[in-house]
């Protein structure tokens, strides 16, 4: 069985730029969430896709979009990127939107600078 | 508004001994409370869980008790072992918060030999 998967490992951008992280969920996984984890902080969450839908989401603005495939890979695309927005992105995926124990599988996230 | 809290930001325990990690949250709809494990370089991965309607659920060397009318929630490890060592994060789901996890801010956990 394969674990999530996320690439690439690490990035460093320039402000004002475009940024794609991937993931592949684990084998079986329909629903995939993404999260934000800044330096000395918890996680937090960005969004949820399911059915290549979003599903939910937290607390970002609209430059931070998502894309699901067939194959309920992932993609989070950040826009006009910020100092801010340098922090480890984690993709984490589960067996559907709400299971009974709302556990989830992460990968070991993307880490991305932006200077 | 932080709604998942965990106040000791590090924690140093002697092998052997009971580790005791703290998180309280605000939120009342919450129903399910995770702890997750993070290792450097590694996702979060998750350790044990507890719903509402418990206060108790224990699973090995790892336990977690519920106090819903303080909004408190420990993980305690008996014994700690070096391999513990690790950021202990606290997560809670449910209610208005929908499918999404909160987390707590993470207590790095020192298991000394």
């Amino acid at each position: 069985e394969t674990g999530v998967t996320q690439s690439p490992t690490h990035l460093i951008k320039t402000r004002g730029q475009q940024v794609t992280l991937r993931c592949s969920s684990q084998s079986g996984h329909n629903t995939v969430s993404w999260y934000q984890q800044a330096l000395g902080q918890g996680p937090q969450f960005i969004f949820q896709y399911y059915r290549e839908e979003e599903n939910g989401r937290g607390n970002f603005p609209p430059r931070f979009s998502g894309l699901q495939f067939p194959n309920y890979s992932s993609e989070l695309n950040v826009n006009a990127l910020e100092l801010d927005d340098s922090a480890l992105y984690l993709c984490a995926s589960s067996l559907a939107p709400r299971t009974a124990t709302y556990e989830q599988y992460f990968g070991p996230g993307t880490r991305l600078t932006v200077t | 508004d932080q709604q998942v809290k965990q106040n000791s930001p590090s924690l140093s325990v002697q092998e052997g001994r009971i580790s005791i990690l703290n998180c309280d949250y605000t939120n009342s709809m919450f129903d399910y409370f995770l702890w997750y494990k993070k290792y450097p370089a590694e996702g979060p991965t998750f350790l044990i869980s507890i719903s509402s309607i418990k206060d108790k659920n224990e699973d090995g060397r790892f336990t977690v008790f519920l106090n819903k009318s303080a909004k408190h929630l420990s993980l305690h490890i008996v014994p700690s072992q070096p391999g513990d060592s690790a950021v202990y994060f606290c997560a809670a789901s449910g209610g208005n918060a929908g499918n999404m996890l909160t987390f707590g801010g993470g207590t790095r956990l020192m298991v000394k030999p």
